[in-house]
């Protein structure tokens, strides 16, 4: 597939429990972004990566939640000691660079439920 | 502070009827300007932007909108609107510069009457 990709799909968990979500991104694509999109609400932005550092991380929450992205593709969204409030879609979007001009193209996201 | 607001949280219209879809944006500096699409299990699907240059920009699936820079306006219409175009709608503002992080309305859900 040529898209972005994102795994699991749904994810379950319980509150205080750790959790790690993935983003493939398209193949070449530089540029890749974490959104959370809380019910009847917009995405919001979580933290930018361009290349493997990350070069806005001023969407995260708190320290709870840290992303990584070691090789410059796929990146992990980590989530430590969930809460409830943590329940959401997670998006993950990748351009080919990370200039305003280009394109984000969007997975499919991860519903996360905190019970 | 940056923001985008779209007024209506829900439409419905008929089957062949016009659509617009308003959109409000707040932000500092030239904004890029966006419109995306959301269907039940579906990611988020660009329709159109607008950087620069004329002001009606044409998208995907007989949308356009149209910049209105003394409104703050980026309103996003279809003449004749299909069943299919039942989704929800997300207008965004972003950056010019290094990099785009956008900044998403709360969206408008559309509803097509048969």
């Amino acid at each position: 597939g040529a898209g972005v990709s994102q795994t699991p799909s749904n994810k379950v968990t319980e509150k205080g429990k750790y959790v790690e979500l993935r983003c493939d991104p398209i193949s070449g694509h530089t540029a890749l972004y974490w959104y959370r999109q809380s019910l009847g609400q917009g995405p919001e932005f979580l933290i930018y990566f361009q290349g493997t550092g990350a070069a806005d991380d001023s969407g995260l929450p708190n320290d709870r939640f840290f992303a990584v992205r070691p090789e410059g593709s796929v990146s992990t969204l980590k989530i430590q000691r969930t809460e409830r409030g943590d329940s959401a879609v997670y998006l993950c979007a990748s351009s080919f660079k990370g200039g305003g001009n280009n394109e984000q193209f969007f997975g499919p996201g991860t519903r996360l439920t905190v019970l | 502070a940056q923001s985008v607001t779209q007024p209506d949280i829900h439409i419905t219209v008929s089957e062949g009827a016009s659509l617009e879809l308003r959109c409000n944006y707040s932000y500092g500096a030239t904004p890029y300007l966006f419109w995306y699409v959301q269907s039940p299990g579906q990611g988020l699907q660009l329709l159109l932007k607008y950087f620069s240059g004329d002001t009606l920009v044409q998208g995907i699936k007989g949308f356009e909108a149209e910049f209105k820079r003394s409104q703050s306006s980026f309103n996003l219409r279809k003449p004749s609107v299909h069943w299919s175009d039942a989704a929800e709608y997300f207008c965004a503002v972003g950056g010019s510069g290094g990099y785009n992080k956008l900044i998403f309305g709360a969206g408008t859900r559309l509803a097509v009457h048969p």
